[in-house]
């Protein structure tokens, strides 16, 4: 099937600092999803993507379509305590419905106080 | 409260007895879907369901079997379990349709399943 390759694995930054990630595919996505898990729970929708070059915005988050409609990009900014988890992106396999639905492997964020 | 439950939330049993984890929703949400996590994976889609009696293989249904008799109700049955499913399961459900904050994948959470 289709694979999402989340870069990087992990962070540890400190609170304060900017964040920066990103998912790669081998083929095209018509929409980018991105999602956090916290400890213990189940991931929930923190943005989606619709167009290629678009770039959203979620309180502190912002997300990037990537033009290539290939890769999508997520930052936070001024990062605190709570931003620690695990943040996943994740597109539908063709089209933009749900169905057949990909995660990358996600990235551990770790946030020092 | 809207939320897709999963049980049991822990589980550890043995190779080869059958075993089910329920998941319901109380949302009316046509989408349902069965996935696994593990360390350095992510998640992996097991089966999903578009609708009642609809169900189709995600990338990982080897060893898994899913029915949806009714709407809210998705079970997901490993009929003879291997040590290589030890993995941590979510269900989540959706109103389907197109992907967008309107209709967003509500997760379960989770059912931490070892196989010995």
């Amino acid at each position: 099937g289709q694979q999402l390759n989340q870069s990087p694995q992990s962070m540890f930054i400190q609170e304060g600092e900017d964040v920066s990630m990103n998912c790669t595919s081998s083929s095209i996505f018509n929409t980018w999803l991105w999602y956090k898990q916290d400890p213990g729970e189940g991931p929930v929708l923190l943005i989606a993507l619709y167009k290629a070059g678009e770039l959203t915005s979620n309180g502190r988050l912002t997300a990037q379509f990537g033009i290539t409609r290939k890769d999508s990009f997520l930052n936070i900014s001024a990062s605190i305590p709570s931003d620690v988890g695990i943040y996943f992106c994740a597109g539908p396999a063709g089209g933009t419905s749900y169905g057949k639905l990909t995660f990358g492997q996600g990235t551990i964020l770790t946030v020092h106080p | 409260e809207a939320q897709v439950t999963q049980n049991p939330r822990y589980l550890i049993t043995v190779t080869g007895k059958k075993l089910t984890v329920t998941c319901s929703q109380n949302m009316n949400h046509e989408y349902m879907s069965w996935y696994r996590q593990d360390p350095g994976l992510g998640l992996r889609q097991i089966y999903y369901s578009m609708n009642v009696e609809v169900t189709d293989k995600g990338d990982v249904p080897e060893g898994y079997k899913v029915s949806r008799k009714e709407k809210r109700n998705f079970p997901l049955i490993l009929e003879s379990p291997s040590p290589n499913q030890t993995s941590l399961y979510f269900c989540a459900s959706s109103f389907g349709g197109k992907l967008s904050y309107n209709s967003p994948l509500h997760f379960g959470n989770g059912t931490r399943l070892t196989v010995t």
